[in-house]
């Protein structure tokens, strides 16, 4: 069990906007700004795409977007496109003995 | 421009130990104070967080779920970073990644990533 959760699947029509979810606890997304996002399409390797909640690394379209209410992170992907059909990681600092911790990711399909 | 590289074996037996080498191209693994990390992914599962290890080498974290059986260690002088897993059954099984954060941090994002390399454990 991941110590992150994370929907396991999301659709949305190519155009339209789409939001995952990342709910953790106080240890984790809700107390630190370390939280981050990966976009993974099979056979790649994750793609950076939001770093401490709400930075997009240079490159990465505008349309990926984070926030971050309490212990919940969230993604938002705007104006769908085929190619944004992956698996989406969130992360998170944890003062914890597992400092670095995963959500169980969300399959994304673009209908 | 940084990239990563891991080699290993691709097929291991059980109870037998997995050794695992991230090499660092464009870049020194000691110049900059970087936790270099070690990611898997099981078949049909998600990613997890195997450990990390500090630029100079004398820091290191790993997963508890794993710690018993994990070595990460760091050799500047070949500029790579290696993962030893021991005691290998067939739920280590995963596409291994190697992997750097954008900062200094633990907890910081990893923006830098090998391609993985799979690892089938299997008699």
């Amino acid at each position: 069990q991941s110590a992150l959760t994370q929907p396991a699947s999301v659709s949305g029509s190519p155009g339209q906007s789409i939001t995952i979810s990342c709910t953790g606890t106080s240890s984790d997304v809700g107390g630190y700004d370390y939280v981050s996002w990966y976009q993974h399409h099979p056979g790649k390797a994750p793609k950076l795409i939001i770093s401490e909640v709400r930075d997009r690394p240079s490159g990465v379209s505008n349309r990926f977007s984070g926030s971050k209410s309490g212990n919940t992170a969230s993604l938002t992907i705007s104006g769908l496109q085929a190619e944004d059909e992956a698996d989406y990681y969130c992360s998170s600092y944890a003062r914890t003995n597992t400092p670095v911790v995963f959500g169980g990711g969300t399959k994304l399909t673009v209908l | 421009q940084l990239q990563l590289q891991e080699s290993g074996p691709g097929l291991v037996k059980p109870s037998e130990t997995l050794s695992l080498t991230c090499t660092v191209s464009g870049g020194s693994i000691s110049s900059s104070n970087f936790y270099w990390g070690w990611i898997r992914q099981p078949p049909g599962k998600g990613l997890e967080w195997i450990g990390s290890i500090f630029s100079s080498g004398k820091n290191t974290y790993q997963n508890p779920s794993l710690k018993s059986r994990v070595t990460i260690s760091l050799d500047k002088s070949k500029n790579h970073f290696s993962l030893n897993l021991t005691s290998l059954t067939a739920a280590d099984t995963a596409v291994y990644y190697c992997a750097r954060p954008l900062g200094q941090l633990i907890g910081d994002a990893f923006d830098v990533w090998g391609q993985g390399t799979m690892v089938t454990v299997s008699s």
